[in-house]
């Protein structure tokens, strides 16, 4: 079954450094999320993303992030200079259409110290 | 931001028995919705979906929705250990961009 592959799976990092999430989308997919979901908390939509661009992007989703998708298939989340409300779990998503099809990367677990 | 609810639990249930979760939405425009099982510390692993009022079975799990009430439940026959983990339900509404909204899950635990 095809698999939505995240890397890396866990990444620490000191505060107000650069991290870079990335994953690899399911290949014939069209519709590209990134979520979290901080320990203990509801799976949050950060944003989306279709033909190459983002369609979509919660209050979260400010100034420290972006989101591309360089080369065709990789699909990257980048946070400029992290804090530490940032730890949480990110997971990539990718769905063929918007009915049905959302399938979660295995995560990325991120941790600022 | 339209909510999905959800009761946090724990819910439990002894091994063998129905298990029954229960997920309400305020979009009326919500058109999918959506059942994932997380296990600590994984990633949420579809279930199952269901876009039509009634009922849909998939082997021991059968997915209800109420349009009407805006409502949509998860039932599991026949509970095993291994079904404990938290159930996320989670609805797409095309009024709001097509993405996932999930409610904050119930955690269920199956008592051997």
């Amino acid at each position: 079954e095809p698999e939505v592959t995240q890397t890396p799976s866990h990444q620490v990092t000191q505060m107000g450094q650069e991290v870079i999430l990335r994953c690899v989308p399911i290949s014939n997919h069209l519709y590209f999320y990134w979520y979290r979901q901080i320990l203990g908390q509801k799976v949050e939509f950060l944003v989306s993303f279709y033909n190459n661009e983002i369609s979509e992007k919660s209050e979260i989703f400010d100034d420290q992030f972006s989101v591309e998708r360089p080369d065709g298939s990789n699909f990257t989340l980048k946070i400029r200079s992290t804090k530490l409300e940032d730890s949480a779990m990110y997971f990539c998503v990718s769905s063929e259409s918007q009915l049905d099809g959302y399938t979660f990367g295995s995560g990325t677990r991120l941790t600022v110290v | 931001q339209k909510e999905v609810e959800q009761n946090s639990g724990p819910l439990s249930v002894p091994e063998g028995a129905i298990a029954s979760l229960n997920c309400t939405y305020s979009d009326r425009g919500s058109q999918s919705f959506f059942w994932y099982r997380q296990y600590s510390g994984k990633s949420p692993e579809l279930i199952m979906f269901i876009y039509s009022n009634g009922d849909k079975e998939d082997g021991r799990f059968t997915a209800q929705l109420n349009k009407a009430s805006q409502y949509v439940s998860l039932l599991i026959r026949d509970s095993q250990p291994s079904d404990s983990a938290t159930y996320l339900c989670a609805v797409v509404s095309y009024n709001q961009g097509g993405k996932l909204i999930f409610g904050q899950g119930t955690e269920l635990s199956v008592k051997p």
